[in-house]
């Protein structure tokens, strides 16, 4: 039973133009949202969280967004680069509980000049 | 500051054998873990270990051990490898609820 969902295993953009990765939850218990970026043969590095007393934050040209009722979250890129070609995985966690995240499959996304 | 550091980067072993996977941090995080990627199936928890001296199983802890054996070094042990823990492994630690990973081992056990 998977608790962090994304729905979409590829997404491709041309460069320039917005990307935007989807991820859902069912877990109405999660309080803590991140993203990750994964480039090949490397581990995975934070990027943007988000606590679920928020709908919105960003930095730079990442942006999340968190709507609550629809368990669902999404990260924007803006203007997406190729640079950013990876894997971006979601995760979601207990604040105040044991610190463990747990995971979505992964998007790759793929940003062509 | 290195961050996070595993060994080795690469390794093949052959069914039944043993081996052990280190992992050190040198952020002072209390908490570390231990993930296994698969194609398709994103990370999957193994083991996390919430402080020095305590461990607890995540999703996937069949076939695996771990040891805390001081806050900063936190390592995973195979006891007779099967061709189904062919995967890339990942230590991570966290602070406030982010954690940072190291840069992963492949492992072919054949």
């Amino acid at each position: 039973d998977q608790q962090v969902k994304q729905n979409s295993p590829s997404l491709s953009v041309q460069e320039g133009r917005i990307s935007i990765l989807n991820c859902d939850y069912t877990n109405s218990m999660f309080d803590y949202f991140l993203w990750y970026k994964k480039y090949p043969a490397e581990g995975p590095t934070f990027l943007i969280s988000i606590s679920s007393i928020k709908d919105k934050n960003e930095d730079g040209r990442f942006t999340v967004f968190l709507n609550k009722s629809a368990k669902h979250l999404s990260l924007h890129i803006v203007p997406s680069q190729p640079g950013d070609s990876a894997v971006y995985f979601c995760a979601a966690t207990l604040q105040g509980g044991s610190e463990k995240l747990v995971f979505g499959k992964g998007t790759k996304l793929t940003v062509n000049p | 500051n290195a961050g996070v550091t595993q060994t080795p980067k690469f390794q093949v072993l052959k069914t039944g054998q043993s081996m052990t996977l280190q992992c050190a941090q040198d952020m002072n995080h209390n908490s570390m873990y231990w993930y296994r990627q698969d194609p398709g199936m994103g990370l999957r928890l193994i083991y996390y270990s919430a402080s020095e001296g305590t461990t607890d199983k995540g999703e996937v802890p069949n076939g695996y051990n771990v040891s805390r054996l001081n806050k900063r070094e936190f390592s995973l042990r195979l006891e007779s490898a099967a061709p189904s823990q062919t995967s890339v492994y990942f230590c991570a630690s966290s602070r406030v609820g982010t954690q940072y990973f190291g840069p992963g081992t492949r492992l072919l056990v054949l």
